[in-house]
């Protein structure tokens, strides 16, 4: 039983570029999210899907899209990477006010 | 939005002491308070959680203290352990669907 496994790990983009941050969760989860966390921050929502085939702006959604591809996927992408958006992001999934589970993060730098 | 504060920022303890992290929230609707622990480099993981029908919740030598009237809820840490120093993260439901994180407390554990 994986849990939440996102991918990469790690990314260096020049500005400008793109790149998509890949989720898969195999607990059946209806809600899946993405937060970026900056130093003394904290956890930042980004975009969530409450349920397959809904999606919604979190608490910084600029610069940033999402697809929830089926139940168990759920896909950030950077169209026009800015150096702003260094942080390291975390997908989570749970059901309903339970407990939220984290993928391990993506360290991802914008030179 | 729900908006949560989280103080300390820091917090640095002698082992064997106890620990105390509070947390304010503004939505009087929100009816679920996770805890979570992040140690260095690893992702966040929920160590404890109380909803809004219940004031106290204990587990072993972490307890969870929750104040509707004031909105405020606060964690305990007894008898402190080096494996103990991680960052804190307190969070609040946002409707079913979402959670609003504080930005985080630094606990430092002194041998």
């Amino acid at each position: 039983n994986a849990g939440v496994t996102q991918t990469p790990k790690f990314q260096v983009l020049k500005t400008g570029q793109s790149m998509t941050l890949q989720c898969a969760q195999d607990m059946n989860h209806n809600s899946m999210y993405w937060y970026r966390q900056d130093p003394g921050m904290g956890l930042r929502l980004i975009y969530y899907s409450a349920s397959e085939g809904t999606t919604d702006k979190g608490e910084v959604p600029n610069g940033y899209n999402v697809s929830r591809l089926n139940k168990r996927e759920f896909s950030l992408r950077l169209e026009s990477a800015a150096p702003s958006q260094t942080s390291v992001y975390f997908c989570a999934s749970t059901s309903w006010n339970t407990e939220a589970f984290f993928g391990q993060g993506t360290r991802l730098t914008v030179v | 939005g729900e908006n949560v504060e989280q103080h300390p920022s820091t917090l640095s303890v002698q082992e064997g002491d106890s620990a105390v992290i509070k947390c304010t929230y503004s939505d009087s609707a929100s009816n679920y308070f996770p805890w979570y622990k992040q140690e260095l480099g690893k992702r966040p993981q929920l160590i404890i959680d109380i909803r809004s029908n219940v004031g106290e919740k204990k587990d072993q030598r972490i307890a969870v203290t929750l104040n509707k009237t004031a909105k405020h809820f606060s964690l305990h840490i007894t008898e402190t352990q080096p494996e103990d120093s991680a960052v804190y993260f307190c969070a609040a439901s946002i409707g079913d669907y979402k959670l609003s994180f504080g930005a985080g407390t630094t606990v430092t554990v002194r041998a």
